[in-house]
């Protein structure tokens, strides 16, 4: 089955730089790439995803890039602010199978201090 | 985005008890809902799967008879957490389907504490 790995586990930066997350998958057949930020003891929330017949993503502040050949997408925040601190999730899926489950990365925790 | 509720938000219960946390979808149809649990400082775990007037699929490892979920409506999602155990504390969180996969939301999650 499809497994997600997501790096960095912890991430911390100063407000107005940049923070890049990087996910891979290992079923060439997903096709779908939603990312998810969760607020400390809320659920998880859809920021931006990605289909895999494009390349990239831009809304706003928040950018997805997909390489599809070798399996990586990453999520990118430009100018951060303190209110994007949050746990930040990948997660992958096969939409063309049955069984469409999402599978998420492990987390990575975005602290963006002022 | 749409919106999915969870009731309650928060619950303790003593051990040896029952507790129902319900999952709605307040905009939209959800031909499809997940339970998910998730641990201190960990990704979340899909619990199981269940379409409206079927029963549950659940994952491997997770068990059916206690955690009873129950699809009722296309709005309205059930888990019932039966003889709870101190180690079924945790926070669970649904989320529901619409039309297509595209269209999943989470709920805020409920936080379960056993004593």
């Amino acid at each position: 089955g499809e497994n997600v790995e997501q790096h960095p586990s912890t991430l911390s930066v100063q407000e107005g730089d940049s923070a890049v997350i990087k996910c891979t998958y290992s079923d060439s057949a997903s096709n779908y790439f939603p990312w998810y930020k969760q607020e400390l003891g809320k659920g998880p929330q859809l920021i931006i995803d990605i289909r895999s017949n494009v390349g990239e993503k831009k809304d706003q502040r928040i950018a997805v890039t997909l390489n599809k050949t070798a399996k990586h997408f990453s999520l990118h925040i430009t100018e951060t602010q303190p209110e994007d601190s949050a746990v930040y999730f990948c997660a992958a899926l096969n939409v063309n199978t049955g069984f469409q489950k999402l599978v998420f990365g492990t987390g990575t925790r975005l602290l963006v201090s002022p | 985005g749409a919106v999915v509720s969870q009731h309650p938000s928060r619950v303790i219960c003593k051990s040896g008890t029952s507790v129902k946390i319900e999952c709605r979808s307040l905009d939209f149809q959800a031909t499809t809902m997940f339970w998910y649990r998730q641990f201190p400082k960990k990704s979340l775990m899909l619990m199981a799967t269940s379409n409206e007037g079927s029963k549950a699929t659940y994952e491997q490892g997770v068990e059916k008879d206690k955690f009873l979920i129950n699809h009722a409506s296309l709005t309205l999602s059930t888990l019932t957490v039966t003889s709870a155990h101190p180690e079924d504390s945790s926070f669970y969180i649904c989320s529901a389907r619409g039309q297509t996969v595209y269209e999943q939301y989470f709920g805020p999650g409920t936080r379960l504490t056993v004593t």
